[in-house]
């Protein structure tokens, strides 16, 4: 079956340490998205990536880095420069290539990543 | 900027019906969604309407889309414990693959005994 799968589930991190999220979708979607949930905030977007070796800045992307070598990979950096990284991380895709498009995102199972 | 407005909390009796609101500020959005996400979970696309629609209905679920008052409405029938999640009203403002999806958000639906 085709999915977007994150990883690692929970993570946990010291303080000036950086850490990367996994995010893998095998959907054949042309763009991807990381978005951060905190509670009683919605999601906001952190960086998102329309085809392979391009992406963009969300609304939140200070501390935050990215990269898309492969279509099907869109790996997040949280780097010691983000000041608050303790949240919900959410990876999601969408666009699929060749077929029509209702803007649906596909998202993953999320990770959790704490800060001790 | 696009601006999608909820409410954060809706309690409502196994059985009865759950309305959940949803206002939003562009006027050119094309499809307006609701996702739903259950605890330590992603969110799943649960129906979307295309704003030349007024209504949606699928099974428990009915979609009401008011474009001149710019609001969104999703009813689920007879609530089970099953529908406790949170619940995102979501815009897209055209068309084009460089716009962005606007979330509210979320309205926690919490179900009472």
């Amino acid at each position: 079956d085709g999915g977007i799968t994150q990883s690692p589930k929970y993570l946990f991190r010291k303080e000036g340490q950086n850490v990367t999220l996994s995010c893998e979708q095998n959907l054949n979607h042309d763009a991807m998205y990381w978005y951060r949930q905190d509670p009683g905030q919605g999601l906001r977007l952190i960086y998102y990536s329309q085809i392979v070796n391009d992406f963009q800045k969300g609304d939140i992307a200070e501390g935050y880095s990215v990269s898309r070598e492969k279509k099907e990979s869109f790996p997040l950096t949280v780097t010691s420069a983000q000041k608050n990284p303790t949240a919900f991380y959410l990876c999601a895709s969408s666009i699929p290539s060749g077929r029509a498009w209702t803007g649906e995102l596909f998202f993953g199972e999320g990770s959790r990543l704490t800060v001790l | 900027g696009e601006d999608v407005e909820q409410s954060l909390f809706l309690s409502v009796r196994e059985g009865d019906s759950s309305v959940i609101n949803c206002t939003y500020t562009d006027s050119s959005s094309t499809y307006l969604y609701w996702y739903k996400q259950e605890p330590g979970a992603g969110l799943q696309l649960l129906t979307y309407i295309f704003s030349n629609m007024d209504m949606k209905q699928d099974q428990r679920l009915t979609v009401l889309l008011n474009k001149k008052d710019k609001h969104l409405s999703l009813r689920i029938a007879d609530t089970q414990t099953g529908d406790s999640a949170i619940y995102f009203c979501a815009v897209l403002g055209t068309m084009n693959r460089d716009d962005k999806i606007i979330f509210g958000k979320g309205t926690r639906l919490h179900i009472l005994p």
